[in-house]
């Protein structure tokens, strides 16, 4: 079965603290995973892929085959990141059918 | 700067009565995504269209939800009867196929969301 779990409902950090927001995935064969965002009063919206290798807002992520995993972190929070973060994955021959987790709501505190 | 739009914005009905939620795709996306969200369940799929066909409405209660897109520039999405259990903030996302190879995918792009309740 594909699935993606986000352990965590809520994640609470100090600003400057280093964030990490775990998604662990089910998938045979190689999965194409993504974090979208959602910040107060707006869209969800795309917030990177791991095809991309790429850092956004200083956010990254490892896509890590032997854990299943695809976790999303930065080393400096700030108040500003303070938003729902959804770690999605692309359904197997569906050409952008997603699969969303739960979703982490991230709180960061001053 | 194209966006998704969703009308309304906010709707509060009584049990019972029907509810229509509408969206305008981005022109030129040919693949729209309808999803529910909540706070036990987070972000779930209803349903989602290719050029105007539908694809997947597995996730969508059949009984009392139906999905169109009359045209390319407008996706429907129903409730009739509407119960309180279909409160939620319901998300329109348009996008444009990829071909199913890695590294096709194309984003979605979501519109604002409309927040349904029913009492």
């Amino acid at each position: 079965a594909q699935r993606v779990t986000q352990p965590e409902k809520l994640l609470s950090v100090f600003k400057g603290a280093p964030v990490e927001l775990k998604c662990n995935y089910s998938y045979s064969g190689s999965p194409e995973l993504f974090w979208y965002v959602q910040y107060s009063r707006q869209r969800l919206q795309l917030l990177l892929r791991h095809i991309s290798r790429e850092s956004i807002k200083g956010f990254t992520a490892d896509l890590n085959k032997g854990e299943t995993s695809f976790h999303l972190k930065k080393p400096f929070a700030q108040e500003e990141d303070s938003a729902m973060y959804y770690c999605a994955l692309n359904r197997r021959g569906s050409q952008g059918n997603l699969i969303f987790g739960k979703g982490t709501k991230l709180s960061v505190k001053p | 700067d194209a966006r998704v739009t969703q009308t309304p914005r906010d709707k509060v009905t009584e049990m019972g009565q029907e509810v229509t939620m509408r969206c305008q795709p981005i022109l030129g996306h040919n693949t729209v995504f309808w999803y529910r969200q909540t706070m036990m369940q987070g972000l779930e799929l209803l349903a989602y269209f290719r050029n105007r066909a539908p694809l997947d409405d597995s996730g969508m209660p059949k009984d009392r939800f139906s999905a169109e897109m009359p045209d390319a520039t407008l996706a429907t999405l129903k409730i009739q009867p509407s119960e309180p259990r279909d409160s939620a903030v319901y998300f329109c996302a348009s996008g444009s196929a990829g071909t199913g190879g890695i590294g096709s995918y194309n984003e979605q792009f979501f519109g604002p969301g409309t927040r349904l309740t029913v009492l």
